[in-house]
């Protein structure tokens, strides 16, 4: 397996409530993922980074931030949580080397409830 | 605008038997196609993936085709087996590497259930 750890694995917080979730790799890629996971919408990408402080936003980046200061490091920040952000949120990875397509691999998760 | 497509939720066979789980997308651009495969409380798994220059791909009971003109994909399971009833999400990429930087684009996801 992909070295990829998410935290918490689980959350419950209140709206309003700034939330920080973590991604830690061991595999030294180069492209790191944020994903939302919905019923019925599949995954959704949140925000996306290529290199150590490049970041760029995704499909659905409202209401959420992110920093990548060190290469194994991706954190996905919502600064006032809304219930409309209760998801499992995703980290993957990909490799981001030459030309070639490359499969990413994804973490656990984290279910997060805001109530 | 849902840019990839599994229309159908969910599929039931029987252990032994051929699964088709089909895909369809929009976008021109997408050039690379990947199967994942999800089970409960699990990150998504990369199955099999196919290039645009190619049309079949296999990987052992896995086999991933694609229909440019159509703009379709499908991931046949031979044979199927109880360990496979999982959730199965299709993906797109447009371009390798370049400014696309591999991002992905998701079907809603088809629930397999293989019945011994």
């Amino acid at each position: 397996d992909a070295g990829i750890t998410q935290s918490p694995r689980h959350k419950v917080t209140e709206t309003g409530t700034p939330v920080t979730l973590r991604c830690h790799q061991t595999e030294n890629h180069r492209y790191m993922y944020w994903y939302r996971q919905d019923p019925g919408h599949g995954l959704r990408l949140i925000h996306y980074s290529y290199g150590v402080k490049d970041t760029d936003k995704g499909e659905v980046s409202d209401g959420y931030s992110v920093s990548r200061s060190k290469t194994e490091d991706f954190l996905l920040t919502l600064e006032s949580a809304t219930s409309s952000q209760t998801s499992v949120y995703f980290c993957a990875i990909s490799p981001g080397t030459g030309y070639s397509n490359q499969p990413q691999h994804f973490g656990d998760g984290t279910r997060l409830s805001i109530l | 605008d849902q840019q990839v497509k599994q229309n159908s939720p969910s599929l039931s066979v029987q252990e032994g038997r051929i699964s088709i789980l089909n895909c369809d997308y929009t976008n021109s651009m997408f050039d690379y196609f990947l199967w994942y495969k999800k089970y409960p409380a699990e990150g998504p798994t990369f199955l099999i993936s196919i290039s645009s220059i190619k049309d079949k791909n296999e990987d052992g009971r896995f086999t991933v085709f694609l229909n440019k003109s159509a703009k379709h994909l499908s991931l046949h399971i031979v044979p199927s087996q109880p360990g496979d009833s999982a959730v199965y999400f299709c993906a797109a990429s447009a371009g390798a590497g370049g400014t696309s930087y591999g991002k992905l684009t998701f079907g809603q996801g088809t629930i397999l259930t293989v019945h011994p």
